[in-house]
């Protein structure tokens, strides 16, 4: 079965950084690109970031283009997600998803929460 | 940068109702449309790829038509397991992004 778990989320400053990771399971991991993508409190599904399988390309949102960066650790079957210079509209639960056109399957997602 | 339209933004049907949601692109994106369904509290799941393909284990009433610009998902029978919010998102190869439609709120009359 193919999982994805998500961590690192949590309450920080505007201003401040924090890292998201995502563990992978159940399919080869260096064989896909992934993806992040972000949902605000009550508000619809936002694309933020890819990766391709090897991490040789990445794509960001022009939202966080300069700000978050997008990495892998295929030894470690491991995506991240390196934020900084966080905003309050940087809130929205983050979600690691398996893929770079359609996502499938997505994690059950980590808060963060950016305020003062 | 491309805009998907997506309509309703909410819908209120009868079970066993056919239910349908639109969404139109800003510009050809051939077949490049993707369903997803997403339950309360939880995250969303991949129903239909690429327009019309229905993802492995996904009930055979969800289905998916268009090309261009113009794109349709439908419930042929609406289930009361069916209440979510229902997103389209599409795909752009350059530069290399994806877009959601702002979702449509599917609930029970």
């Amino acid at each position: 079965e193919v999982q994805l778990l998500e961590s690192g989320g949590g309450l920080v400053q505007p201003g401040g950084s924090l890292r998201l990771s995502c563990v992978a399971s159940g399919f080869t991991f260096g064989s896909y690109a992934m993806s992040w993508v972000r949902q605000a409190p009550g508000k619809g599904l936002e694309w933020v970031s890819s990766i391709s399988d090897r991490g040789g390309s990445r794509y960001y949102a022009d939202s966080v283009k300069g700000r978050f960066t997008i990495s892998r650790d295929n030894s470690k079957k491991t995506l991240y997600l390196q934020m900084s210079s966080l905003r309050a509209e940087d809130t929205a639960v983050y979600y690691c998803a398996k893929g770079r056109r359609f996502f499938a399957p997505w994690g059950q997602g980590t808060l963060v929460t950016v305020s003062s | 940068d491309i805009q998907m339209t997506q309509s309703p933004s909410s819908l209120s049907a009868s079970v066993g109702d056919r239910v349908t949601i639109t969404c139109q692109a800003s510009q050809d994106i051939s077949n490049y449309i993707n369903w997803y369904q997403q339950k309360p509290g939880k995250a969303p799941e991949l129903l239909i790829y690429d327009a019309s393909n229905l993802e492995f284990g996904v009930p055979a009433r969800f289905s998916g038509s268009g090309s261009g610009t113009v794109f349709t998902f439908t419930i042929s029978s609406l289930r009361p397991e069916d209440v979510a919010t229902y997103y389209c998102q599409q795909y752009d190869n350059v530069p290399p992004k994806a877009t959601f439609g702002g979702g449509t709120k599917v609930e029970i009359k």
